[in-house]
């Protein structure tokens, strides 16, 4: 079955560049969800998307922002990079409106190391 | 959403059942209750979840107390590859499409040979 992707897998950036991650959801899930995980952390919720809208946010700070494509692709652009943003950048999508109680499903990940 | 609490770690020998309990005693009725697993460094990878009835699917059963103030994961037969970290998440299922997943403490299930 079709899974999550994201794509870089892994990401290396100096202090103060900008960042792109991209994350393609299951085909025919509408909505889409980033997080953040830092080394011995927990997954902390950033942002999440329904039909292009952005619909819940969580502790993103404002160097970063995202939005969704028409496709319902997602990006997650982050500027003036700091150490601190180097982390596991995970996407989850699940079906909107036609699945409330539907589980969401994650990608692998993209590894974001800032030097 | 409810907060929930399981024990930090556990052991298991691979074989044999593993039991994880979480208690979410203030769960409202209208909230799941969700458990997923990260085997290190992978993503989040979805179990099963349940409202009030016991679930059972290819992976593991969810049985939920009758009072749904605590509910129990039984990987029937662990593997060395159910090691990881258990993460049991209550949380609204409702129609505007937000409902984000809240993580937090989990149980390190470690199986030995």
């Amino acid at each position: 079955a079709a899974g999550v992707i994201q794509s870089p897998r892994h990401l290396i950036k100096e202090k103060r560049e900008t960042a792109t991650l991209k994350c393609y959801p299951i085909p025919r899930h509408d909505t889409v969800y980033w997080y953040q995980q830092g080394p011995g952390q927990d997954p902390q919720f950033l942002i999440s998307f329904y039909e292009k809208m952005q619909s819940d946010k969580g502790s993103i700070p404002d160097r970063f922002s995202a939005q969704q494509f028409s496709d319902y692709h997602s990006e997650l652009n982050m500027s003036s990079l700091e150490l601190g943003d180097s982390a596991l950048y995970f996407c989850a999508s699940k079906p909107g409106a036609a699945g409330a109680n539907s589980p969401l499903h994650f990608g692998n990940g993209t590894r974001l190391t800032v030097t | 959403d409810a907060k929930t609490t399981q024990p930090p770690s556990m052991d298991c020998a691979e074989g044999r059942a593993a039991n994880l309990p979480c208690n979410h005693s203030t769960i409202s009725g209208n909230e799941y209750v969700y458990w997923y697993r990260q085997i290190h460094s992978q993503g989040p990878q979805y179990i099963i979840h349940g409202l009030k009835n016991n679930e059972t699917n290819e992976m593991a059963s969810l049985i939920i107390t009758e009072d749904r103030k605590s509910s129990t994961l039984i990987l029937p037969h662990a593997t060395l590859r159910d090691t990881a970290v258990y993460y049991c998440i209550v949380r609204v299922a409702i129609d505007n499409a937000g409902n984000m997943l809240t993580f937090g403490g989990g149980t390190r299930l470690m199986v030995k040979p």
